[in-house]
């Protein structure tokens, strides 16, 4: 499997944006490259994904590198309610029915 | 918006009993997950399941568990004979199709092996 590299802790104070790093720098062509995030006492949550293009919805925005071999997870306005762990995951197309690998991810404070 | 829902939240159960942890998935999802979390460590893959039968499973996934779709809607996670180092929170999670779609978690059951 494809293996990710996260700072294991980062610090933002609330409604400035968060940049959370990834390396992922032996993906492969077909690697999605997916963020789900942890808050406390509760299961996995999916952010974002994409494979080439920068993505973004109502949670998050996903820079991808034009190398692909990194990317950035973005959160516009931290809040409280972001601080958790978050997990860069690449996940291969249609390949190994989808289960993931999570790492270590990098646990996200926010202060007020 | 559909969740992953799983019952119970926390369960108790002395060693060498048997525990069935309970998961109803999204309607419409067609891939089936269970994962495991040990307190303070990495969420890990335990099984997955498709069209009624395991597609793949970890070196965790060991004689002691199973997995089964009773009915059209539950999808359930079985540890035989509990041991000790089953205390863990297990997590149900369900994708729709195989494709580049995410997997959505339930919240959880926090099992604890007495």
């Amino acid at each position: 499997d494809a293996k990710t590299t996260q700072p294991n802790s980062m610090e933002s104070n609330e409604e400035e944006p968060v940049h959370l790093p990834c390396n992922h720098s032996t993906i492969s062509g077909t690697d999605y490259i997916h963020w789900y995030r942890q808050l406390p006492s509760q299961g996995p949550e999916y952010v974002i994904h994409g494979l080439t293009s920068n993505v973004n919805n109502r949670m998050a925005s996903l820079a991808i590198a034009e190398d692909r071999k990194s990317s950035t997870l973005i959160l516009h306005r931290a809040t409280l309610r972001d601080a958790a762990v978050y997990y860069c995951i690449l996940d291969l197309y249609g390949g190994s029915q989808g289960n993931l690998i999570f790492g270590k991810g990098t646990k996200l404070s926010v202060k007020p | 918006e559909p969740e992953v829902t799983q019952t119970p939240s926390h369960q108790v159960t002395q060693m060498g009993q048997e525990v069935i942890l309970r998961c109803v998935p999204i309607s419409n999802h067609l891939y089936f997950y269970w994962y495991r979390q040990i307190l303070g460590q990495k969420v890990e893959f335990l099984v997955s399941f498709y069209n009624n039968e395991i597609s793949e499973k970890s070196e965790i996934f060991d004689d002691q568990f199973s997995v089964e779709r009773p009915d059209g809607s539950n999808f359930t996670l079985k540890i035989r004979s509990t041991k000790l180092e089953d205390s863990a929170m297990y997590f149900c999670a369900s994708r729709r199709d195989s494709s580049n779609q995410p997997q959505h978690f339930g919240d959880g059951t926090r099992l604890s092996i007495l």
